[in-house]
């Protein structure tokens, strides 16, 4: 079965750090672009961050750049992001999300999600 | 960056046909996809491409675009339909999938 699975989520205070994880399954992780997306309580989805299959191309959303860093370690499977300088507009679910990839264009896997609480 | 603009808010009666709409500069040159959401879950790949359906997404599901404008169009409602919808395409660069719309609340009476 094709599956992302998020973790690494909690609550933080302001300023502080967080690293969240996205554990791949079910298929060739190392064939596809992943991305980060997120959505705030009651509000709409907001891409976060995406890197290509072989980590050449990544991009941030301007509300993040700076602060956070995409990875991903193809040998194991798994999407990373490293969250520093937390600020409480921050807080949201977080998704890992494949990339349909070919000129596509869309999100065809998406995770469970994982919260994300900045607050002091 | 750029921006895609949705209607808040669509209802429809249960069994007619709804369009939700997504308008952007950026439609002119790439395509939208189309999420469904229902509450407390990740969200669903409903629509892609030009109008290409996942496995499993029914056939009452379609896309279309003209100009800057994406459409998804349930045909025949059902009461499962009504969910958040969010449409998404290419930020003003090309280079990553960056923009969503706010999202259209469906209700189906």
């Amino acid at each position: 079965e094709v599956q992302l699975v998020e973790s690494g989520g909690g609550l933080v205070k302001p300023g502080g750090s967080l690293r969240l994880s996205c554990a791949a399954s079910g298929f060739t992780f190392s064939s596809y672009s992943m991305n980060w997306v997120r959505q705030a309580p009651g509000k709409g989805l907001e891409w976060v961050s995406s890197i290509s299959s072989s980590s050449s191309y990544i991009y941030y959303a301007d509300s993040v750049k700076g602060r956070f860093t995409i990875s991903r370690d193809n040998a194991k499977n798994s999407l990373y992001l490293q969250m520093n300088s937390l600020r409480a507009e921050d807080t949201a679910v977080y998704y890992c999300a494949r990339d349909l990839g070919g000129d596509r264009d869309a999100f065809d896997i998406w995770g469970q999600g994982t919260m994300v609480t900045v607050s002091s | 960056s750029s921006e895609l603009t949705q209607d808040p808010a669509v209802s429809v009666a249960l069994g007619q046909t709804v369009r939700i709409t997504c308008q952007g500069d950026s439609l002119r040159s790439y395509y939208a996809s189309w999420y469904q959401q229902k509450p407390g879950q990740a969200p669903v790949l409903v629509i892609y491409g030009k109008n290409n359906r996942p496995s499993g997404i029914p056939d009452r599901f379609s896309g279309s675009s003209s100009g800057n404008t994406a459409s998804l169009t349930i045909t025949g409602a059902q009461a499962e339909d009504e969910a958040d919808y969010y449409c998404n395409s290419r930020d003003s660069s090309g280079n990553h999938l960056g923009v969503f719309g706010g999202g259209t609340k469906l209700t189906v009476l």
